[in-house]
């Protein structure tokens, strides 16, 4: 059965340091998301993306985050300056057309030191 | 706004025994709603989705849009379910967008 895919699954950065994290949506899926859960905390969306453009971000997603698809099957998120704040788990999710539910990837923990 | 809220961050049960991981949202439009699972150190996986009405793992959920609830229910709990639960709301129904609203989640541990 097909899944999401991420890397690195841990990311350890200095603060004010740029990050990219990866993933690699289901082939079939056209809907992609990112959200993150900061330990101990609720899952939470960041963006939405869809047909090459963000279709929806939460107030979290500040101008310090970016998201591509550079190619046919990546999907990243980058982070330009981290914070210290930013130290959480971060999950891709992917959702094929017509259909509600979002599949997951196993996550990447982000570490700012 | 949508919200999703688990009042239970940590359940407890024995095999064998029902349970019931309670659910409830504040959605002023018709909510799709999903319980999804985490097993230690993996994804999260969709375990139910409201739509399809079906059983999985013998976990089932109502959707009761009078009580506003989708809680999460099994007759008799086995030590594979423990887990953490997260109930989550769509509200844009598989158009573009449709962000998750996760709730804080549920530690369901079920004892020998």
């Amino acid at each position: 059965e097909p899944e999401v895919t991420q890397t690195p699954s841990h990311q350890v950065t200095q603060m004010g340091q740029e990050v990219i994290l990866r993933c690699v949506p289901i082939s079939n899926h056209l809907y992609f998301y990112w959200y993150r859960q900061i330990l101990g905390q609720k899952v939470e969306f960041l963006v939405s993306f869809y047909n090459n453009e963000i279709s929806e971000k939460s107030e979290i997603f500040d101008d310090q985050f970016s998201v591509e698809r550079p190619d046919g099957s990546n999907f990243t998120l980058k982070i330009r300056s981290t914070k210290l704040e930013d130290s959480a788990m971060y999950f891709c999710a992917s959702r094929r057309q017509g259909a509600y539910e979002q599949y997951f990837g196993p996550g990447t923990r982000l570490t700012v030191t | 706004a949508q919200r999703v809220t688990q009042p239970e961050k940590l359940l407890s049960v024995f095999k064998g025994a029902p349970v019931e991981l309670k659910c409830n949202y504040s959605y002023s439009g018709s909510p799709e709603l999903f319980w999804y699972v985490q097993y230690s150190r993996q994804r999260l996986q969709l375990l139910l989705r409201h739509i399809s009405r079906e059983s999985i793992k013998g976990f089932t959920a109502d959707l009761n849009k009078g009580e506003t609830s989708f809680h999460l229910k099994k007759p008799f709990a086995q030590e594979e379910d423990s887990a953490m639960y997260y109930c989550a709301l769509s509200t844009a129904g598989g158009t573009s967008g449709s962000r998750l609203t996760f709730g804080e989640g549920t530690q369901l541990t079920v004892n020998p």
